[in-house]
């Protein structure tokens, strides 16, 4: 167990649909990172979270989005869903923001039917 | 951006033999190279990582190597064990103001042959 937790386990949903994803990050830690795993794409980086505030962006889409809250949990909203959005999307967390080693939850299994 | 080659994509190993799996980059800039071990429907567990300034680092069984200046990086695993069977990633950190995220390699699935 890593410390990072992630709900729902399993999401199963329409094309069309918005959808929202939450990671709570291990204690202490200021740093989450959203990734998406598929696979054709692998494990791909969507965006970083510090401490409330965006601080880097990988290959997200514009119907994607996320934030930090004050208590340092993260969400990530997936809107106007396609087929192509199945995928499991994790949540890691870090202590810091630079050398400090990734974490990750059990992620969240997305079905787009 | 970074760009990470994993070879080879599937090893199939007898059990107590050593695997090395060797991952390239192309960010000269880049300054963290951890690897992690996924199980099939599980979340990636990092199981060694090496920072820059360093040009090898053990861990056990497991050790992993960086040349810096031919951008590559190899993971060695000795006595191999059933239990080492797993997909195994690398993955590459930038320097981008310390705000990054990790540039993983496709993976390689690790057989342990009885």
């Amino acid at each position: 167990d890593s410390g990072v937790t992630q709900t729902p386990k399993h999401l199963i949903t329409a094309t069309g649909q918005r959808v929202t994803l939450r990671c709570s990050p291990r204690s202490g830690d200021l740093s989450v990172y959203w990734y998406q795993q598929s696979l054709d794409q692998g494990l791909q980086f969507l965006i970083q979270y510090y401490n409330g505030e965006e601080r880097a962006k990988g290959n997200i889409l514009e119907r994607f989005s996320a934030q930090q809250f004050p208590d340092l949990h993260s969400e990530l909203n997936l809107s106007s869903l396609e087929l192509g959005d199945s995928a499991l999307y994790f949540c890691a967390s870090s202590a810091g923001l630079v050398y400090n080693e990734q974490f990750f939850g059990p992620g969240t299994r997305l079905t787009v039917l | 951006g970074e760009n990470v080659e994993q070879h080879p994509s599937t090893l199939s190993v007898q059990e107590g033999d050593s695997a090395v799996i060797k991952c390239t980059y192309s960010d000269s800039a880049s300054n963290y190279f951890p690897w992690y071990k996924q199980e099939l429907g599980k979340r990636p567990q990092l199981i060694i990582d090496i920072r820059s300034n360093v040009g090898e680092k053990k861990d056990q069984r497991i050790a992993v190597t960086l040349n810096k200046t031919a951008k590559h990086f190899s993971l060695h695993i000795t006595e191999t064990q059933p239990e080492d069977s797993a997909v195994y990633f690398c993955a590459a950190k930038g320097a981008g103001g310390g705000a990054d995220g990790l540039t993983f390699g496709k993976g390689t699935h690790l057989i342990i042959q009885p």
